[in-house]
């Protein structure tokens, strides 16, 4: 199984700040990795797909870059609708694995 | 509209069953791959299961590997997920997702979710 570790965990930010998250994947996906955003109580919403492709609707704020093992997601000015968590998922084989996440708090 | 709509969940007995429903609308249900996915209380999200569009083809997670069988009926537009054998691990929102390409991708669209506790 291909294992996905995202870094940090938790991350405190303030609005207006450049945010990166790092997501490493245990052995090569090539570009087969997409990031979603989750709010509590809330269904999860796709970001990013193929690396780096943006989902139709999703703010150009957002972005992903990376191939191989490692890849980002970076917010470029955090807003208010910005504050949840991040997670990176793998879709190079299954089973399909997901990075632990990373809170994005307010500072 | 394009969404879809969990239903099923509950509180249940360990060793207990329940099924889960998920009703698609507003896109072609056939043509596409869906899944479950779930997030434990506190934890981060987890893939469960896939079945294509036809339905010939499916893929669980070892955690529920011959406890859970996933199927759909395409004449409903529903996708469902048959849960035996539970265990208090298995307490989670069980989320459908509609798979962006075909087999084994990202998750487009999904639902809001259906909460299942395994509990004396």
């Amino acid at each position: 199984d291909i294992q996905m570790t995202q870094s940090p965990s938790t991350l405190s930010a303030s609005v207006g700040d450049r945010v990166t998250i790092t997501c490493r994947a245990s052995q090569s996906i090539s570009s087969w990795l997409a990031w979603y955003q989750k709010k509590p109580g809330k269904a999860p919403e796709l970001l990013i797909y193929e690396a780096f492709i943006l989902e139709s609707g999703v703010p150009s704020r957002f972005s992903g870059s990376g191939s191989g093992t490692e890849f980002t997601l970076t917010i470029s000015s955090l807003q208010p609708d910005d504050f949840a968590a991040y997670y990176c998922q793998q879709y190079n084989s299954y089973p399909l694995t997901f990075g632990g996440g990373t809170k994005v708090e307010i500072k | 509209e394009v969404q879809l709509l969990e239903s099923g969940g509950g509180l249940v007995q360990p060793g207990g069953s329940l099924r889960l429903s998920c009703a698609a609308s507003g896109f072609t249900f056939s043509t596409y791959t869906m899944n479950w996915v779930r997030q434990a209380p506190g934890k981060g999200l987890e893939w469960v299961s896939s079945i294509t569009g036809s339905g010939g083809s499916t893929n669980f997670a070892d955690s529920v590997k011959g406890r859970f069988t996933i199927s759909r009926d395409s004449s409903k537009n529903t996708l469902y997920l048959q849960m035996n054998s539970l265990r208090a691990e298995d307490t989670a929102v069980y989320y459908c997702a509609k798979d962006g390409l075909n087999w084994g991708s990202y998750f487009d669209l999904w639902g809001r979710g259906t909460l299942v506790t395994v509990s004396s």
